[in-house]
């Protein structure tokens, strides 16, 4: 059971440098989404794709680009680190967007260190 | 505005206690969702709950039960006989019907048992 994949799990970036974090689904789910988590302020959305072919900005999306790939595939672009943008970054993905009451399921998530 | 309250930061029990976490929501909508998910030391987000703003029957699962209160927009959550595994961070969330596609996160309760 896959489930919701996400590559790689440890990485330390140099300020200004950029990475992509990928982000595979094996559940055939239209939705998939980008969080990161910093201590004591829970889950925060960066971007979020609907459907194929959509993409679409959360609650902090400044620093980051996504591309939906495919119906599987879902990356998250950092394009010039920042140290604000250490955190652990969690892709997630669900049948249908969540307004529907669908349960977003999540990846093991990747620990980004900017330094 | 949505919003989702965990006001517990963190809790401390001696394994067999019962121990309540407790999730306060606000929504202007009158359909929503609301979730619980465990994260635990190994730092993946486990599904436990979803709960519809319609169904405000309690819900039990072995020693794990959800008490969901429309009229003080709560969604606690009670794990009997706690038990060492049980430690985690314990994450309520909010979705709603109009806002499509975000899952909005409280900030978490840690939940230490000793054994």
């Amino acid at each position: 059971n896959a489930g919701v994949t996400q590559t790689p799990k440890f990485q330390v970036l140099k300020t200004g440098q950029s990475m992509t974090l990928q982000c595979a689904q094996d559940m055939n789910h239209n939705s998939m989404y980008w969080y990161r988590q910093d201590p004591g302020m829970g889950l925060r959305l960066i971007y979020y794709s609907a459907s194929e072919g959509t993409t679409d900005k959360g609650e902090v999306p400044n620093g980051y680009n996504v591309s939906r790939l495919n119906k599987r595939e879902f990356s998250l672009r950092l394009e010039s680190a920042a140290p604000s943008q250490t955190s652990v970054y969690f892709c997630a993905s669900s049948e249908l967007p969540t307004g529907s009451g669908n349960t977003i399921y999540f990846g093991e998530g990747s620990w980004l260190t900017v330094v | 505005a949505q919003k989702v309250t965990q006001a517990q930061t963190e809790i401390s029990v001696v394994e067999k206690e019962d121990v309540t976490l407790d999730c306060v929501y606000e929504t202007r909508d009158t359909t929503y969702y609301l979730f619980w998910y465990k994260q635990p030391p190994s730092g993946e987000l486990v599904f436990l709950i979803r709960r519809n703003s319609f169904d405000e029957q309690n819900e039990i699962s072995g020693r794990y039960s959800w008490n969901f209160q429309k009229s003080t927009s709560s969604f606690n959550f009670t794990i009997t006989a706690s038990q060492v595994v049980d430690s985690a961070v314990y994450f309520c969330a909010l979705s709603e019907a109009y806002n499509t596609d975000k899952l909005i996160f409280g900030t978490g309760t840690r939940l230490q048992v000793f054994p």
